[in-house]
């Protein structure tokens, strides 16, 4: 089965950029979707493709993809951003989504 | 804005029928797909699967022995039921719509439902 590796965790002071990878193979070829996910909540959707944001999601969130890996980028960093982050994609050759493990993000 | 709710029983004995019901407001079912995910405390989410309007499932290879999806169209809601549950299927439930296109992803999510599977 198709597998999503993400780093467990990353610290990032107030006002700095964090960047949250994602690996898998040949992820070049699929589409990468990206979610938030507050403590005690639900996900939110973040980045719902190769560069579409859903409209109440700042600019400061974006996407990018090189070679095997998937990346997500928040610029500026705020408190307000202390989060858990996945990424998703389907796999065509089963017809399955997958998650990756997620990425602790906490903000100095 | 669409919401979704989940609701069942608070509490599951082992190897007894897990089910949870998500209802739909601010939306129709129809024309979309409709997906569970779950996500044990501590740990990361898994997608159990996702059922059309018209019924059609795919369910996540590890659970298909167990899973069950439906859609009631005069509800507006869809259901899950997990078979012979185990201390492993504890977890908070999320239902979710499902979008499509090149790809499937989930942009309206319910609040999250805790199922404990304990005697």
């Amino acid at each position: 089965s198709y597998v999503l590796t993400q780093a467990p965790s990353m610290s990032v002071a107030p006002g700095q950029t964090a960047r949250f990878t994602c690996g898998g193979d040949n992820i070049g070829r699929k589409i990468v979707h990206w979610y938030q996910q507050m403590p005690g909540q639900a996900p939110v959707l973040v980045v719902d493709g190769e560069n579409d944001r859903p409209s109440e999601i700042p600019e400061r969130f974006s996407p990018s993809k090189s070679g095997n890996t998937a990346t997500l980028t928040i610029t500026r960093v705020e408190a307000g951003d202390e989060a858990d982050y996945y990424c998703q994609v389907w796999d065509s050759s089963t017809d399955h989504v997958v998650f990756g493990g997620g990425t602790k993000l906490t903000v100095l | 804005q669409v919401q979704l709710q989940e609701s069942g029983p608070g509490l599951v004995k082992p190897s007894e029928t897990l089910s949870l019901t998500c209802s739909v407001s601010g939306g129709s079912l129809s024309n979309y797909y409709w997906s569970w995910i779950r996500q044990p405390a501590g740990k990361g989410l898994e997608w159990i699967g996702r059922v059309f309007s018209s019924g059609r499932t795919t369910y996540n290879p590890s659970l298909k022995s167990r899973v069950t999806l439906s859609v009631d169209m005069s509800k507006n809601q869809f259901s899950l039921k997990l078979t012979s549950v185990s201390a492993a299927d504890t977890a908070v439930y999320y239902c979710a719509r499902t979008r499509t296109g090149y790809s499937y992803y989930f942009d309206y999510w319910g609040q999250g439902t805790l199922v404990p599977v304990s005697s």
